[in-house]
């Protein structure tokens, strides 16, 4: 059945520090993978997709992100945190049709001073 | 501001009873989605209409429903409310149907059962 992992419910970053969020992904054939944000009372918003094509995916707000198939990885990544990106990040993945998103546990960011 | 809005933002009710929660999807988008989000379960897929009709079911309860009207506008049922149905409930929508397409999200629809 097709699963998402997101292995650190919570990280602490200094403002203008690299970021690295894990996403790993279980699921028949390549899938279609999602990074969302979701700010405090707030809906998600997409930060980037990949369905296909060129393996390292830009976003918006700074986001990439890197598909690599041999670790089944989709890992979210920034060169420098702001405060503002300071949210849960939500790692989701879709089957063809786009239903039945499965989504991971999330992984709530905090950025210090 | 996605485009999706969903009403009420907030509602309480009592266990037994019944709720309804609607969504508007972004002008244009065909397909509708409902999540539920908590915090022992997660984000979890409910279901999804396409043009009024009923495109694919995830894990949603029985004593749950929904619907897709002609003005393309969604409604999810809620009855026979529980403690455990306390959750934040989220409504997506996207174009169509023919490919993966991104899914925007209204600003969702907090329930506390009581």
């Amino acid at each position: 059945a097709q699963s998402v992992t997101q292995p650190d419910i919570h990280i602490t970053v200094s403002e203008g520090a690299s970021l690295e969020l894990r996403c790993n992904y279980s699921y028949g054939a390549t899938p279609y993978l999602f990074w969302y944000v979701q700010s405090p009372g707030q809906g998600l918003q997409l930060l980037l997709k990949y369905f296909s094509g060129d393996t390292l995916v830009q976003g918006i707000k700074g986001f990439e992100a890197e598909f690599k198939r041999s670790q089944s990885s989709f890992n979210l990544r920034k060169p420098s945190v702001h405060w503002s990106d300071a949210a849960e990040y939500f790692c989701a993945v879709a089957p063809y049709n786009n239903n039945d998103m499965r989504f991971g546990a999330g992984t709530r960011l905090t950025v210090k001073p | 501001d996605s485009g999706v809005t969903q009403t009420p933002k907030h509602l309480i009710t009592a266990t037994g009873q019944r709720v309804t929660l609607r969504c508007s999807p972004r002008s244009g988008d065909l397909s509708v989605y409902w999540y539920q989000q908590s915090l022992d379960q997660g984000l979890q897929f409910l279901i999804q209409y396409y043009n009024g009709e009923e495109r694919a079911k995830g894990n949603i309860l029985e004593r749950f429903s929904a619907q897709q009207f002609p003005d393309l506008h969604s409604e999810l049922n809620l009855s026979s409310l529980e403690l455990g149905d306390s959750a934040l409930y989220f409504c997506a929508s996207s174009v169509g149907i023919a490919e993966v397409e991104t899914q925007y999200f209204g600003p969702g629809t907090r329930l506390l059962v009581l």
